[in-house]
């Protein structure tokens, strides 16, 4: 059973750079699969962040493609989500997840508020 | 850029049938995914692959796929289904990955 675990910064400051990082337990993430985020704003649907395959291949979404980095660091099983140049809209929960048939495996999602 | 879209809202009464839909062009190509997200909780997959049940989701749950649309059905509703739904799929390409803008399902 895949555990994951988002951590990072509650608060971000516009025009700053979120970051977010995700523990995997339960499976080697260089074993296989794809790894992505995937965010929700208070009282709205889920959007599709990114993702990346196991190899390092990333997929990104275009509307956010120009601001978005994701990438695998496989020494502490983890991976990492960098979006820049942040505004109020970016405002939402996080969730890490990873995806073999589906989206099968969330974290608990971690809110992330862009205020000054 | 491509769309899925869901009827924001159905409504029904325990014992009931609902059934939710989510229309989208490369439907007929891609799967479908479902996902159900009850209040203050990250989602959960309920059918992948247009139909495919996962394990530990109950029997009253099923779907199915017509042309451009694709239906989840819930037989005999319970008070605990009472959550928003989400399709998920791919653009034609099979790289990107979209959301419907999910249906609330409420439980009379």
């Amino acid at each position: 059973q895949v555990q994951l675990q988002e951590s990072g910064p509650g608060l971000v400051e516009p025009s700053e750079t979120l970051s977010l990082t995700c523990a995997v337990s339960g499976y080697s993430i260089s074993n296989g699969y794809f790894w992505g985020w995937i965010r929700q704003p208070p009282g709205k649907g889920l959007e599709w962040i990114g993702s990346i395959y196991y190899s390092g291949r990333t997929y990104y979404n275009p509307s956010l493609k120009s601001r978005v980095t994701i990438s695998l660091d496989t020494s502490k099983n983890q991976f990492s989500l960098r979006l820049s140049s942040v505004t109020a809209a970016d405002t939402a929960v996080y969730y890490c997840v990873s995806y073999r048939t589906c989206f099968d495996s969330w974290g608990q999602g971690t809110l992330v508020t862009v205020s000054s | 850029s491509y769309e899925l879209t869901q009827p924001p809202s159905v409504s029904v009464s325990p014992g009931q049938t609902a059934r939710i839909t989510c229309s989208g062009d490369t439907l007929p190509k891609q799967y479908a995914y479902w996902y159900q997200q009850k209040a203050g909780q990250a989602p959960i997959v309920v059918m992948y692959k247009d139909n495919e049940r996962p394990s530990g989701i109950p029997e009253r749950f099923s779907g199915s796929s017509s042309g451009t649309t694709v239906t989840l059905t819930i037989s005999a509703v319970q008070a605990e289904d009472e959550a928003d739904y989400y399709c998920q799929s791919a653009d034609s390409s099979d790289t990107y990955v979209v959301f419907g803008g999910g249906t609330k399902l409420t439980v009379l």
